[in-house]
């Protein structure tokens, strides 16, 4: 079946440590998107890609990082300069019109220990 | 800048009755999609429907139908015949150019 796999969907993260959320896509998208949800908040977005090897910040970038290397792959580095890391992480992904939805994966939950 | 508003934090409603959640929007943008999505409480996002800035008709979508009023930048969503399953978040989102959008949600309770 196509869609998006993120994973692991819980994770733990030590202070001072670097965490990388995977999110892997085959529904062919250009676009894919990386969101905060913060418990009963709405969705920030963290970074977007338009294309391999391009991407743009998003609202709450900082303390995060992205790569897109592969037009299926989009990790999310989230580092040690990020204080308040624990919250819902959403990947997104999507066909390059206006007009199309974004598919969602299952999200991972990122907890400080 | 784009914006959503949703000023219903949350919202009760019978079942087997109809429940419309609001949405504004702000852009300056001609070309734009605007969405709702449904999250249950185990997190995932579910697409519900999609109204395009150049659509004269509203969208139906099953039990979904999206109230677009243009003029007052509002595309409010409407459930029909609300059943125990539809209890969840439901975020209005649009679409700019390469930039999607999210309103804080409404959670919506039905009851039995």
């Amino acid at each position: 079946d196509g869609g998006i796999t993120q994973s692991p969907k819980y994770l733990f993260r030590k202070e001072g440590q670097n965490v990388t959320l995977s999110c892997e896509q085959n529904l062919n998208h250009d676009a894919m998107y990386w969101y905060r949800q913060d418990p009963g908040q709405g969705l920030r977005l963290i970074y977007y890609s338009q294309i391999v090897n391009d991407f743009q910040k998003g609202d709450i970038a900082e303390g995060y990082s992205v790569s897109r290397e592969k037009k299926e792959s989009f990790p999310l580095t989230v580092t040690s300069a990020q204080k308040n890391p624990t919250a819902f992480y959403l990947c997104a992904s999507q066909e390059g019109t206006v007009v199309q939805p974004q598919h969602f994966g299952d999200g991972t939950r990122l907890s400080i220990l | 800048a784009q914006k959503i508003t949703q000023t219903q934090p949350g919202m009760f409603v019978q079942e087997k009755e109809a429940v419309t959640l609001d949405c504004t929007y702000d852009t300056s943008d001609q070309s734009y999609g605007l969405f709702w999505y449904k999250q249950p409480s185990s997190g995932e996002m579910i697409f519900l429907i999609y109204q395009g800035s150049y659509d004269e008709q509203n969208a139906t979508e099953g039990r979904y139908s999206l109230n677009f009023q243009k003029a007052r930048k509002s595309a409010n969503l409407v459930i029909s015949a609300s059943q125990l399953g539809d209890s969840a978040m439901y975020f209005c989102a649009m679409r700019v150019l390469g930039n999607f959008v999210f309103g804080p949600g409404t959670r919506l309770s039905v009851l039995p």
